[in-house]
């Protein structure tokens, strides 16, 4: 079965410090990976998609992510982080099927 | 508004009852998508409607749950014979044909007592 490994649960950074999130997805075959942002109180809101092409992609908010197929990662960047950051980050794969699986999520702390 | 909506927001009921969810999608949406979140995971897909017809079930989706899309636009969700397991975040999603992207609703917490 499909699945996606997000192995930070919570993160706490201080403002202007640089993150990295990491997605590991388990399926073979062609992937459509995304990241997903939900700030306290607000439902889930996409950050970035990538499909084809250019294997890092940027999204909204300063954000990106790099696709690396050999390693099935989809990491998630952000040379410097806002106390606005403060959110739950999502990362999701669609394999086939139009079935989206998630990770279980990793909670972001900013400090000011 | 022309986001995905969800009614009701929270609902709580006793062990037993039925309950039923709303859901509409983004007017032009042609895919429709029910998930459940529980604390601490990730949304786990539950079934999905391209127009009016079901085209998936997952596994999780019990026998006592349901979910129509009668018209291809709004879609239902009940849950019958609620069981405390049964709580949980219940997000709907839509997109269209073609466009791999989905856009939430805010989702029903749904609490068994």
């Amino acid at each position: 079965a499909q699945s996606v490994s997000q192995h930070n649960h919570h993160v706490i950074l201080s403002e202007a410090a640089s993150l990295e999130l990491g997605c590991n997805y388990s399926y073979g075959g062609t992937v459509n990976l995304f990241w997903y942002v939900q700030y306290p109180g607000q439902h889930l809101q996409l950050l970035l998609k990538y499909f084809s092409g250019d294997p890092l992609v940027k999204g909204i908010k300063g954000f990106e992510a790099e696709f690396i197929k050999s390693k099935f990662s989809f990491n998630l960047r952000k040379p410097s982080v806002q106390w606005s950051d403060t959110a739950e980050y999502f990362c999701a794969v669609n394999a086939h099927f139009n079935k989206f699986y998630f990770g279980s999520g990793t909670k972001l702390n900013v400090k000011p | 508004d022309t986001g995905v909506s969800q009614d009701p927001r929270h609902k709580i009921t006793k062990r037993g009852q039925n309950v039923t969810f709303r859901c509409d999608p983004i007017s032009e949406h042609n895919r429709l998508y029910w998930y459940r979140q529980t604390l601490g995971q990730g949304p786990e897909f539950l079934t999905y409607f391209q127009n009016e017809a079901q085209l998936e079930k997952s596994r999780l989706l019990s026998d006592r749950f349901s979910a129509e899309r009668p018209k291809g636009s709004f879609s239902t969700l009940e849950i019958q014979r609620t069981e405390q397991g049964d709580s949980a975040m219940y997000l709907c999603a839509s997109s269209l044909i073609g466009y791999n992207e989905q856009f939430f609703g805010p989702g029903t917490r749904l609490t068994v007592l």
